[in-house]
């Protein structure tokens, strides 16, 4: 069975400070992996997605994220905070045949100070 | 209109009524999924929908009713709801499903009251 576990349902950030969301996963069958953001009031957006083209992903709005197999991680990560940012941000795993079994984490909550 | 649509964005009702929530999708795919998202709970998938026909059920109540009459609308009628049914209902579509999982477009969700 797949899962998707997020550390900290909540990280804070100063402005222009590096972002690192953490995930990891547990899948029997190789991985396709994304991370979706949610704005206040807004459903998911995609923010990346990796599908076993590249271990290192590059998204929207300056985010990324490597496909660690050995720690079976994909954090992401953002090399400055900016206010907009703020926002919940969800990590996920698909089966890799099928496919509509999507299983999110619980989320983790990034707050960016001024 | 672009994307997901959902409405109505906001929804009271009492434990008695009967209401229906409304997706619509303008992207040309052709798989549709309920999910529901409650505070401090990971997103819970409800149904999909794959070329018009259920193809997940995940063991919700049959107080929730789904209903996909073509690819691009999907509904989920309510009747007889809990208070522990309040959240925030999201519709998602995605490409047909196949051998590789598509990332899913989602709407901006239905917040639901129940009283």
């Amino acid at each position: 069975a797949q899962s998707v576990t997020q550390l900290g349902s909540h990280v804070s950030v100063s402005e222009g400070a590096l972002v690192l969301l953490r995930c990891n996963y547990s899948s029997s069958v190789p991985p396709y992996l994304f991370w979706y953001v949610q704005y206040p009031n807004q459903g998911l957006q995609l923010l990346l997605k990796y599908t076993s083209a590249a271990t290192l992903v590059k998204g929207i709005n300056g985010f990324e994220a490597e496909f660690k197999k050995s720690e079976t991680s994909f954090h992401l990560t953002k090399p400055s905070a900016h206010m907009s940012d703020a926002a919940e941000y969800f990590c996920a795993v698909s089966e890799g045949t099928g496919g509509f079994k999507t299983i999110f984490g619980a989320g983790t909550r990034l707050f960016v100070k001024a | 209109e672009t994307g997901v649509t959902q409405t109505p964005r906001h929804l009271v009702m009492g434990m008695t009524n009967k209401k229906s929530l409304k997706c619509e999708q303008h992207l040309g795919h052709n798989a549709m999924y309920w999910y529901k998202q409650s505070a401090k709970k990971p997103l819970e998938l409800m149904f999909v929908y794959s070329l018009e026909e259920r193809v997940e059920n995940n063991s919700v109540p049959s107080r929730f009713s789904p209903e996909c009459p073509n690819s691009s609308h999907l509904f989920l009628h309510l009747h007889t709801l809990q208070p522990e049914d309040s959240a925030l209902y999201l519709c998602a579509s995605s490409q047909a499903l196949g051998r590789l999982p598509h990332e899913q477009f989602f709407g901006p969700g239905t917040r639901l009251t129940v009283l």
